[in-house]
């Protein structure tokens, strides 16, 4: 079964600053997703970014990137120039891409994350 | 085109009594997925289920709980009996073809439920 990891319970930046999130997965397959969900005090999940396994290159979207290592099972995503509507809780979350796998999606514990003005 | 809808927003229940929470998914989809959150936790996958049939309730407890995605109408979940520890978020999510196929699932808002 996979699993999804998320070290820092709470983490902090300063306005304008950059953050970096943690998140390790462990699994067997070779060919799956991974994401990065933001959940606002609202509740409400929103997709920050994705990455498929399969691409070396790391995904980014305007000020969120992610360092995707695949070897070491890790995915960590940066936020560059952070503001205060970026405070929420980050939830990184596994997709089996495996035709007749699994379809659900694993999440991590989450990580709140506070931006200081 | 209108994201993913569930009522209701909030649902207040005592113990023993039954809640039933509704999901329609966005225009098109036919896979929906149904997730708890407890409090200070991460999402937890329920059920999924597309028109009519249920793929995979592997995350669904044993007793109590029920879901159903029919031809016509909403996707039900359903809970009988509640107990306070199933106060929680309850999340659904829609996709137009298999996760494998689209890899993306839209989220609706949720439904706050707690057991008095």
């Amino acid at each position: 079964a996979q699993t999804v990891t998320q070290s820092q319970p709470e983490m902090s930046v300063q306005e304008a600053e950059t953050v970096t999130l943690s998140c390790t997965y462990d699994t067997s397959e070779s060919d799956y997703y991974l994401f990065w969900y933001k959940q606002p005090p609202s509740r409400q999940m929103i997709l920050v970014i994705r990455q498929e396994a399969y691409k070396q290159q790391n995904a980014t979207e305007n000020r969120f990137s992610v360092n995707f290592q695949k070897a070491a099972k890790s995915f960590s995503l940066k936020i560059s120039d952070s503001q205060l509507g970026d405070a929420a809780m980050y939830f990184c979350a596994y997709g089996s891409a495996f035709q007749g796998g699994s379809e659900k999606l694993v999440f991590g514990k989450g990580t709140k994350l506070t931006v200081n003005p | 085109n209108a994201g993913v809808m569930q009522n209701p927003r909030h649902l207040v229940r005592r113990r023993g009594q039954e809640a039933r929470l509704r999901c329609s998914p966005m225009k098109g989809h036919s896979h929906v997925y149904w997730y708890r959150q407890l409090p200070e936790e991460g999402l937890k996958f329920m059920v999924y289920l597309q028109k009519e049939n249920i793929i995979d309730e592997s995350g669904m407890p044993k007793e109590r709980f029920s879901a159903e995605f029919p031809k016509e109408g909403p996707s039900i979940l359903r809970i009988q009996q509640v107990v306070r520890g199933d106060s929680a978020a309850y999340f659904c999510a829609s996709s137009p073809f298999g996760m494998t196929t689209t890899y993306e699932q839209y989220f609706g808002p949720g439904t706050r439920l707690t057991v008095t």
